[in-house]
């Protein structure tokens, strides 16, 4: 079955600072998509990404894939408070609509 | 884009009891998932909720413990059974949406249960 890992797990960055947090598929992906989760909230729609190469953003967040299509990262420059949070990214399964999920990226950002 | 609400949004159950989560859309939708999330953890998926048939259940989740209900396109319910400290998460209804559009689920806002 297809597996997501991401890394890092959690992220404490200043207020200011770039970071990137990385998905990595254990097979090739047909649809990648970035979540994020405010705590203890629903899942908030980022990014959709589906060929290889591709390149999204969106304000300060921008989300790649990569040409085989296993992995993706999601950048986001310039950090602030309201990035905070879980950022998930989700794997569109082969032949139904259903997302299997990554382990997940915590992020803190403080002043 | 869909709205869903889900009820309670958060419980405190003790052990060996039941709770039903409800998940209502305001238009009719296809598919109906529910995930749990346990804490620090993220989403896994339960089941698929499917109108006018028994729902699909991935390896590890069995109908007996989370019994389903689809009665129509726009209302599921999950419940969990005999629930035990291990069953503290949250749980989320998603459905995906019936335009084009590139977002693929849409979720709701959860339940957060705890367990005593």
């Amino acid at each position: 079955s297809q597996e997501l890992e991401q890394s890092p797990q959690s992220l404490i960055v200043q207020e200011g600072k770039n970071l990137t947090i990385n998905c990595t598929s254990s097979k090739t992906l047909y649809g990648l998509y970035w979540y994020k989760q405010k705590y203890g909230e629903g899942l908030i729609f980022l990014m959709m990404l589906q060929k290889g190469g591709e390149e999204k953003s969106h304000e300060k967040i921008t989300a790649k894939l990569d040409e085989k299509k296993q992995q993706s990262s999601l950048h986001i420059t310039a950090s602030q408070p309201s990035h905070a949070g879980i950022y998930l990214c989700g794997a569109e399964t082969t032949s139904t609509d259903k997302l299997i999920f990554g382990t997940g990226t915590r992020l803190q950002v403080f002043p | 884009s869909a709205v869903i609400s889900q009820k309670p949004s958060r419980d405190i159950c003790q052990r060996g009891t039941s709770l039903t989560i409800q998940c209502q859309v305001d238009s009719q939708v296809t598919m109906m998932f529910w995930y749990r999330q346990q804490p620090g953890q993220s989403l896994t998926l339960i089941a698929t909720a499917n109108q006018g048939s028994e729902a699909t259940y991935e390896s590890g989740f069995v109908i007996d413990k989370f019994p389903i209900s689809r009665p129509n396109l726009t209302f599921s319910t999950l419940t969990v059974s005999n629930m035990s400290p291990e069953d503290s998460s949250i749980y989320l209804c998603s459905v995906a949406p019936w335009t084009d559009t590139n977002e693929k689920l849409f979720f709701g806002s959860g339940t957060q249960l705890s367990v005593l």
